[in-house]
């Protein structure tokens, strides 16, 4: 089926350190969705990516969309405790998809 | 205005029983969805209800169904349960049906199957 790699699965930061996870597909998207888990809750949406190349911020995180709609990443800066969880992207191919696919996420640790 | 809220938060099943669980989506949603969540699987999408008709469905057996009422509230069923079938099923409300709408999430339903 289409697929889209999450990567990495992992990741242990230290404190103040930055932090980037990764969205590919092989196939053009029509729109990503990023969304992030704590510890225990529920997944909560944090940004959309529509046009190619776009490029959004929230404070210390940096989203962006590839020029050919293949890849997104999700950039965060100077990481704090306040960071640990899963993020997920979410993906869908055309128009007519319907709601989104997740991927398999990226679980932050961050040291204090 | 309140979150989607779904109930109950727990549960614990013996395999062969059947379920349902129940979602309220935020008020003014129309859209609901449900995922199944294990730390194997991850978040796999299981259907999508939108104006009481589902409109997409993901890769699950035909134990699992859902339906969604006129006031937009939704409940799935899983009948027969299975070992397997022990995961967080998280409920979704969206303003409208298609992709370019955010998803907001439910606190789950923690199913345990023994």
């Amino acid at each position: 089926g289409q697929q889209v790699m999450q990567i990495p699965q992992y990741q242990h930061v230290q404190e103040g350190e930055d932090f980037t996870t990764y969205c590919n597909s092989s196939t053009t998207l029509s729109n990503i969705q990023w969304y992030k888990q704590r510890p225990g809750g529920h997944p909560v949406f944090l940004i959309q990516l529509v046009k190619s190349g776009e490029v959004k911020k929230q404070k210390r995180l940096t989203f962006q969309f590839g020029e050919a709609k293949k890849n997104s990443s999700l950039h965060i800066t100077a990481t704090q405790t306040t960071d640990v969880g899963t993020y997920f992207c979410a993906r869908s191919y055309n128009t007519n998809a319907g709601k989104s696919t997740f991927g398999d996420g990226t679980t932050l640790t961050v040291k204090p | 205005k309140a979150g989607v809220t779904q109930t109950p938060r727990y549960l614990i099943k013996t395999r062969g029983q059947q379920v349902t669980l129940s979602c309220s989506p935020i008020s003014g949603h129309r859209s609901v969805s449900w995922y199944q969540q294990t730390p194997g699987q991850g978040l796999q999408f299981l259907f999508e209800y939108f104006s009481e008709t589902q409109r997409n469905k993901g890769n699950f057996p035909g134990r699992f169904s859902g339906r969604q009422f006129s006031n937009s509230r939704s409940e799935m069923n899983v009948s027969t349960l299975e070992l397997g079938d022990s995961a967080l099923y998280l409920c979704a409300s969206s303003l409208g049906f298609g992709h370019l709408n955010e998803q907001y999430f439910g606190p789950g339903t923690r199913l345990t199957v023994t």
